[in-house]
Formats: C-alpha cells, sequence, structure tokens
C-alpha cells in the first residue's frame, strides 16, 4: 500500500514557464511533507518543506501547496530553468520528528 | 565533501559472491539510514540505526546484513543476491531518528546483480 504517491512519473516544461509537480497521500496521520531533488550519480537533497498548520509556503522560486482536506500537495517552480532538471520526490512524515515516506518521483526536464 | 560518503559508487556482482556497501557520516549525526531506489519506484526505507543500535528492519531479505560499528560509519553486507536487488542502495544520516526534515543523503552505490 503506497502512501504517498507521485502519479506522473515525468514532466516536460519550457525554460521561464512553470513547472508544477504533484503529490498526493493517503494517511491522515501525515502532518509534515518535504519535498527533496535528486539529480544523476546523487543522492536526494532536501528542497523545501510544509508544516500542516500551514497551506502554503515558498523560498525563492520554489512554493509549496497544501490541500489537507484532498490529501494533496504540489511544488511550484517559477520561472523554472534548465538547471531544474531533476527528480523531485515527495516525502511525507507522521510529525516533524516522524520517519520519511517517499513517493516514486517525478522527472522534470526544462527545455531551453 | 557532501558529509555522507558512499563506496564504492558503482558494483557489479555476481549472485554467489559477497560483497559490502560502507557508508560514512561527518556530520556529527546519530541515525543513519539505508534506502534502496529501484527504477519507478518510491525510495524503500531497510533499515535504521539510532546510536549504533537497529531501531528498525522493514522486512529486508537475510541476505542483506547491515553493520554499525560506531555511529559514523555504516555498512551493508550482501551475500547471495538475486538480479531483482538490483538498485541505487542510498545512504542517509540525520542529527536524530525523530529529525524526518534533516536526512542528508550520499550519493548512492549502483548495485547491479548479474
Amino acid at each position: 500500500d503506497q502512501q504517498v504517491k507521485q502519479n506522473s512519473p515525468s514532466l516536460s516544461v519550457q525554460e521561464g514557464r512553470i513547472s508544477i509537480l504533484n503529490c498526493d497521500y493517503t494517511n491522515s496521520m501525515f502532518d509534515y511533507f518535504l519535498w527533496y531533488k535528486k539529480y544523476p550519480a546523487e543522492g536526494p537533497t532536501f528542497l523545501i518543506s510544509i508544516s500542516s498548520i500551514k497551506d502554503k509556503n515558498e523560498d525563492g522560486r520554489f512554493t509549496v501547496f497544501l490541500n489537507k482536506s484532498a490529501k494533496h500537495l504540489s511544488l511550484h517552480i517559477v520561472p523554472s530553468q534548465p538547471g531544474d532538471s531533476a527528480v523531485y520526490f515527495c516525502a511525507a512524515s507522521p510529525s516533524q520528528g516522524g520517519k520519511l515516506i517517499f513517493g516514486q518521483g517525478t522527472e522534470l526536464s526544462v527545455k531551453p | 565533501e557532501t558529509g555522507v560518503t558512499q563506496t564504492p559508487r558503482h558494483l557489479v556482482m555476481g549472485m554467489t559472491n559477497k560483497k559490502s556497501l560502507k557508508c560514512e557520516q561527518h556530520l556529527g549525526h546519530n541515525a543513519m539510514y539505508w534506502y534502496k531506489q529501484s527504477a519507478k519506484k518510491p525510495l524503500e526505507l531497510m533499515f535504521v540505526y539510532s546510536l549504533e543500535e537497529r531501531v528498525e528492519n522493514n522486512s529486508v531479505p537475510s541476505r542483506f546484513s547491515p553493520e554499525c560499528p560506531n555511529s559514523s560509519h555504516l555498512f551493508l553486507h550482501l551475500h547471495t543476491l538475486q538480479p531483482e536487488d538490483s538498485a541505487l542502495y542510498l545512504c542517509a544520516s540525520s542529527q536524530d531518528t525523530g529529525t524526518g526534515y534533516g536526512y542528508t543523503f550520499g550519493s548512492g552505490t549502483r548495485l547491479t546483480v548479474v
């Protein structure tokens, strides 16, 4: 039973446009959510997080939105740059101190 | 230096071989993890160590044997693996097991079982 799902295995976006990566979860006990970014031949690196008391968190070009009623979160990248091309993993935990459960990742390709 | 170093970066082994993956962290973290990443699948948590004690084993087959001699080093001993065990094996560390946002990953070992 996959508790964190990223249903789009890949996404292609033109440079300068918005990239929207989606993530759904099933466990209502999750209340802390993170996005990790992974380049080929490197380990995942932390990108941005959000707790369930918020519905939006912004860090530069990256914004994460959380819709608790829909059990859905999304990562917006504006404007997208070719260097953003990577695999993005959504992760969730039952608390800020809990074990991370990862989705299967979405490969983003930003074309010049 | 990434803070979490994994060796080797690539490994090809036969099904009857015995090999070990090594992970080392220089961050002063107390918790270390092994994850498996297969193509198109989520990152799968395999083992969790806290202060050198195994605190979680997620139904991993016994052909995978972890070892944590101290809080800076983590090993994954491999023996009689199957081709379906081919994957990217990632090590991570965090300040403690309660710090979900503080995972630092290594670059991984790409394992191919032939």
